[in-house]
């Protein structure tokens, strides 16, 4: 079953806006990680944020992450052209030894 | 130089066919992974193994068979392809045996197209 649910599904905005996409799950993790897939490529590792923290930075990027609300969201700040693709979260659950299940995505589309 | 690649990039072939996807990682990984996704972008995991070994064997029809030759190659054979067999499989690595601490790190995808 599905577990990382992306929201919004589609996100368009400008050079220089800051874009914001959120990531809920359904059961207990060990970390919750972020992705980008540019199309037709595969996907590259952008922040691993494990269960006891809360936030992470990473250059443009802000990763929040509220276990209570089983949620995370993801913000790039200042977005580029470069930063069009798809984002995904992926959970690693406490009772599921070794697996990564991703949600379906957050396409961004940033316009100059 | 590519840290995972996969080849062929792009396979059509049809309903019936036998077909293998090759997997390479240069990253001196323990770990390796088939993920499929689908038309939706959703991606789930199909396969992983540790130092040569099965590890994570989601509920995948039995047409799908992994081989790691050795811990840096792991390919994919599908036998019998179906029209629902079309998708684009990734293969990822990661460092060490506790998989889901680890980043992973995914090859370009293999474009299956099944007529």
């Amino acid at each position: 079953s599905q577990q990382g649910e992306e929201d919004p599904q589609a996100l368009s905005i400008q050079e220089g806006e800051n874009a914001t996409m959120n990531c809920s799950y359904k059961t207990s993790i060990n970390n919750l990680q972020w992705y980008r897939q540019n199309s037709g490529r595969g996907l590259v590792h952008l922040i691993l944020i494990r269960s006891n923290e809360r936030e992470k930075h990473s250059g443009r990027l802000r990763v929040t992450l509220d276990t209570s609300k089983k949620s995370s969201s993801l913000l790039i700040t200042a977005s580029r052209a470069a930063d069009t693709a798809s984002y995904f979260c992926a959970t690693a659950a406490t009772d599921s030894w070794g697996k990564l299940q991703f949600g379906a995505g957050t396409q961004v589309v940033v316009t100059p | 130089d590519t840290a995972v690649s996969q080849t062929p990039k792009y396979l059509v072939t049809q309903m019936g066919n036998d077909k293998s996807i090759k997997c390479e990682q240069n990253l001196g990984h323990d770990t390796m992974y088939w993920y499929k996704q689908d038309s939706k972008k959703f991606l789930k995991i199909m396969f992983s193994y540790n130092n040569k070994e099965l590890i994570i064997n989601e509920t995948v029809p039995n047409r799908f068979s992994p081989k790691s030759p050795d811990k840096a190659h792991l390919n994919l054979h599908i036998n019998s392809l179906e029209l629902g067999d079309s998708a684009v499989y990734f293969c990822a690595s990661s460092q060490g045996a506790a998989v889901s601490q680890e980043t992973q790190y995914f090859g370009p995808g293999t474009r299956l197209l099944v007529l």
